[in-house]
């Protein structure tokens, strides 16, 4: 089992374009998040999805649009990219909710000029 | 806003030493979790403990849980260089969310 990946691994934008992250789970697990992480904030969840079809806000979604056509997979989307947005990216998967464990990709390191 | 904050920011421990790294929250919860994060890597899950639960353990770490205080802590005994991570907690929220702290830095020195 791969578990959870993320495309790409880096990236770095110029101010107004847009991109999109892939996330993919091979776990089977209903729930997923996307999250990112900046210096001495933690982690901070910008949308999620619990189940195929949904998607839902989390404390961050300005700036970011998601979509979970497949089960397995979780995008999300930066329309106008802004320096502001300059993170690492993180996808995590879980099987129920806060009640059970995050599995975590890599992470994607974007930077935005 | 986050949840949990963990408490120190950063911790430098000699090989063998034990470590400990509390964390505290807002709200009442459910369950709290604790997580592992090696450099330039993705979390890792370590444990998960239940609102009705004490204490719990797993190979070399113990967590504790004091709802009365809205505080839980790790504890890493015999540290390895291994341990070298960042660590953090993370508190459930309403609507199947997670809330984490900033984390606790880890240091082990050989």
């Amino acid at each position: 089992n791969a578990g959870v990946t993320q495309t790409p691994k880096f990236r770095v934008l110029k101010t107004g374009q847009s991109m999109t992250l892939l996330c993919a789970q091979d776990m089977n697990h209903e729930y997923m998040y996307w999250y990112r992480q900046d210096p001495g904030m933690g982690l901070r969840l910008i949308h999620y999805s619990v189940g195929e079809g949904t998607t839902a806000k989390g404390e961050v979604p300005d700036g970011y649009n998601v979509s979970r056509l497949k089960k397995q997979n979780f995008l999300l989307g930066l329309e106008s990219a802004a320096p502001s947005q300059t993170s690492v990216y993180f996808c995590a998967s879980s099987y129920g909710g806060s009640f059970y464990e995050q599995y975590f990709g890599p992470g994607t390191r974007l930077t935005v000029t | 806003s986050q949840q949990g904050e963990e408490d120190p920011q950063a911790l430098s421990i000699q090989e063998g030493e034990n470590a400990t790294m509390n964390c505290s929250y807002k709200t009442s919860i459910n369950n709290l979790q604790w997580y592992r994060q090696n450099s330039g890597r993705g979390l890792v899950h370590l444990i998960l403990i239940r609102s009705n639960e004490r204490e719990k353990h797993s190979g070399r770490l113990r967590v504790t849980l004091d709802t009365s205080k809205k505080s839980s802590s790790l504890l890493i005994t015999a540290s390895r260089a291994a341990d070298t991570a960042s660590y953090f907690c993370a508190s459930d929220m309403v609507d199947y969310k997670l809330s984490f702290g900033a984390g606790t830095t880890v240091t082990v020195r050989a």
